[in-house]
């Protein structure tokens, strides 16, 4: 089955640098990659996905990279914001959808 | 409109005990997912739902867990002679279709499950 790596498990940033969370996912058959932010005691909310047919998507300060030959994904945010500090979440779906175990992302300001 | 609903939010039982946690997905949702989430991890897939049938029950640990939805839009999550091990938060999530161009999934805030 699926399998997805994630990393790093914790990252932490100065407000306004930018932050880089990688993904990588061992199922060729998968084909749709979203990312979910979590905070404390909340539950997953997405903020971006990709599908298999395209190699990036932006969207404001949040942008997601796609490589299907090394099959790896990253998440890529702008100009962070403290109130970008959360757990974020990779995923694959092939037959279901795999997460991997999580980033911590702390934004000092 | 209404998100993803799930009841109880806490579940405090005894090693041993049964219990059962519910979910009401979105309306016009025909495809439900369950996962469990312990600390520290992500969310880890149980089962889904398209309709009224279990699509793919993979994730399940073993036969203590066991889900249903009879008429395909609640759905029940039956855990037997828990153990302190399923502690766990547990989500339920829907979409309005299944599959990886089903859209986007929408989680609810989750039953903690804690078995003493």
């Amino acid at each position: 089955g699926e399998n997805v790596e994630q990393h790093p498990s914790t990252l932490s940033v100065q407000e306004g640098d930018s932050a880089v969370i990688k993904c990588t996912y061992s199922d060729s058959a998968s084909n749709y990659f979203p990312w979910y932010k979590q905070e404390l005691g909340k539950r997953p909310q997405l903020i971006i996905d990709i599908r298999s047919n395209v190699g990036e998507k932006k969207d404001q300060r949040i942008a997601v990279t796609l490589n299907k030959t090394a099959k790896h994904f990253s998440l890529h945010i702008t100009e962070t914001q403290p109130e970008d500090s959360a757990v974020y979440f990779c995923a694959a779906y092939g037959t279901a959808l795999i997460f991997g175990k999580g980033t911590t992302l702390s934004v000092s300001s | 409109g209404a998100g993803v609903s799930q009841t109880p939010s806490n579940k405090v039982t005894e090693k041993g005990k049964y219990v059962e946690l519910r979910c009401d997905p979105i309306s016009g949702h025909t495809a439900l997912y369950w996962y469990r989430q312990s600390l520290g991890q992500g969310p880890e897939f149980l089962i889904y739902f398209q309709g009224t049938g279990a699509a793919d029950d993979s994730g399940l640990p073993n036969d203590r867990f066991f889900a249903v939805r009879p008429e395909g839009s609640v759905s029940t999550l039956k855990i037997q002679r828990t153990e302190r091990g399923d502690s766990a938060v547990y989500l339920c999530a829907s979409s309005l279709i299944s599959g990886a161009f089903g859209g986007e999934q929408f989680f609810g805030p989750g039953t903690r499950l804690t078995v003493l």
